[in-house]
């Protein structure tokens, strides 16, 4: 089975400061790994995904994440947030050859001026 | 690309009546559709999966004729909360993936369920 863990409930961050939201995953199999964006009251929007080659992925709006094996983590980083990052983000994974998406429990970006 | 769409956003309901809502996938064919739901400060709870001309797999713990999942067409995926209760009321999230290589799921906008 696999689980994710999404150590900080929520992350209060000034605008154009950068920011790390973690996530550190559990599988005994290979895995594929998600973040996931939800703005209030939406459904989730995928941010970025890492399915194989680079570990590093990036999103179009400024967001990457590193995949590490070793640490099994997968932390969301962006160098400069803005007002509008403020959201929830999902980590999320899936054991390779299913698709059956495993969630942390959220991770609020509070972006203030 | 790859847009989901769902209706009703939201719905009020009494108790002990039925209410259905339909996910689409806009441009794509699905496959294979997912249903969560979304407790309030709480991550997705995966109810189901669908695969098209399927009976739906449900996860553990979640009833079966209680939720109906019908996936009648390959852009259409259907939940009706039969003979809903207070404790139904939630968020209700239906994803949609197509293909067998890809793993990526695209998420509707929700729907939220209040039951009085």
């Amino acid at each position: 089975a696999q689980s994710v863990t999404q150590l900080d409930s929520q992350v209060p961050v000034f605008e154009e400061a950068p920011v790390e939201l973690r996530c550190n995953y559990s599988s005994s199999v290979s895995v594929y790994l998600f973040w996931y964006v939800q703005y209030p009251n939406q459904g989730l929007q995928l941010l970025l995904k890492y399915l194989s080659g680079s570990t590093l992925v990036e999103s179009i709006n400024g967001f990457e994440a590193e995949f590490n094996k070793s640490q099994t983590s997968f932390h969301l980083r962006k160098p400069s947030v803005h007002i509008s990052d403020t959201a929830e983000y999902f980590c999320a994974v899936t054991p390779r050859g299913f698709q059956k998406l495993v969630f942390g429990t959220g991770t609020r970006l509070l972006v203030s001026p | 690309g790859a847009v989901v769409s769902q209706h009703p956003s939201r719905v009020i309901c009494k108790s002990g009546t039925s209410v259905k809502i339909e996910c689409r996938s806009l441009d794509f064919q699905a496959t294979t559709m997912f249903w969560y739901r979304q407790f309030p400060k709480k991550s997705l709870m995966l109810m189901a999966t669908s695969n098209e001309g399927s009976k739906a797999t449900y996860e553990q713990g979640v009833e079966k004729d209680k939720f109906l999942i019908n996936h009648a067409s390959l852009t259409l995926s259907t939940l009706t909360v039969t003979s809903a209760h207070p404790e139904d009321s939630s968020f209700y999230i239906c994803s949609a993936s197509w293909g067998t290589g890809t793993q990526t799921q695209y998420f509707g906008p929700g729907t939220r369920l209040l039951v009085l």
